[in-house]
């Protein structure tokens, strides 16, 4: 769906490591966006672009950056991971805005911080 | 704080009825809305898409909008164990926005 791949699909690291999540679309899609899903609180947005080299935070930011050097990579790194970002994360794309344009998402990565 | 509210369920319906999943949302400027269903250990996977006042059909899923009462609907017919998911409602808002509001999702179990 929309052709994208994430990497690592699974991840086990220690606290206090640098972790970086790959995401990579083959469809030329503007919009990218890094969320995470957690037990009783659903997709939370961590970090979304609107273009090469333009990206912006979302609602759960802190302890996370994002790079997006070419249209089809987007990149979410955690500086120092820690217990509470285990998680699992998803990456979307989304064509363009306005009217009766959705999201399509990866597999995601099942990341956990030991 | 644009908000999606959604019932978490779990809603269990037999084999074969009909199953209704509910949705509103706060932000009164809203016009696209999404339902994803997801499977446990699965990503979200589009299943329907409305952004005019009425219904919308596809298959055996219906979605239903009331843009007055900030209230979407998806009806799911013939209901089968495999459409045994969690389904999520999404909201964009204004013709400018990208960002879509997720709510937390609806666990629907289907009996045989």
């Amino acid at each position: 769906d929309a052709g994208i791949t994430q990497s690592p699909r699974h991840k086990v690291t220690e606290t206090g490591t640098p972790v970086t999540l790959r995401c990579h679309q083959t469809e030329n899609h503007r919009y990218m966006y890094w969320y995470r899903q957690d037990p009783g609180h659903g997709l939370r947005l961590i970090h979304y672009s609107y273009g090469v080299k333009d990206t912006d935070k979302g609602e759960v930011s802190d302890g996370y950056s994002v790079s997006r050097s070419k249209t089809e990579d987007f990149l979410l790194t955690l500086e120092s991971a820690t217990s509470s970002q285990t998680s699992v994360y998803f990456c979307a794309t989304q064509m363009g805005q306005g009217l009766n344009q959705p999201q399509h998402f990866g597999d995601g990565t099942r990341l956990s911080i030991l | 704080q644009k908000e999606v509210e959604q019932n978490s369920g779990p809603l269990s319906v037999p084999e074969g009825a009909i199953a209704s999943l509910n949705c509103t949302y706060s932000d009164r400027v809203s016009q696209s809305f999404f339902w994803y269903r997801q499977y446990s250990g699965k990503s979200p996977e589009l299943i329907m898409s409305i952004y005019s006042n009425g219904d919308k059909e596809d298959g055996r899923f219906t979605a239903q909008l009331n843009k007055a009462s900030q209230y979407v609907s998806l009806l799911i017919r013939d209901s089968q164990p495999s459409d045994s998911a969690t389904y999520l409602c999404a909201v964009s808002s204004g013709t400018g926005s990208y960002q879509l509001t997720f709510g937390k999702g609806t666990k629907l179990s289907v009996i045989p």
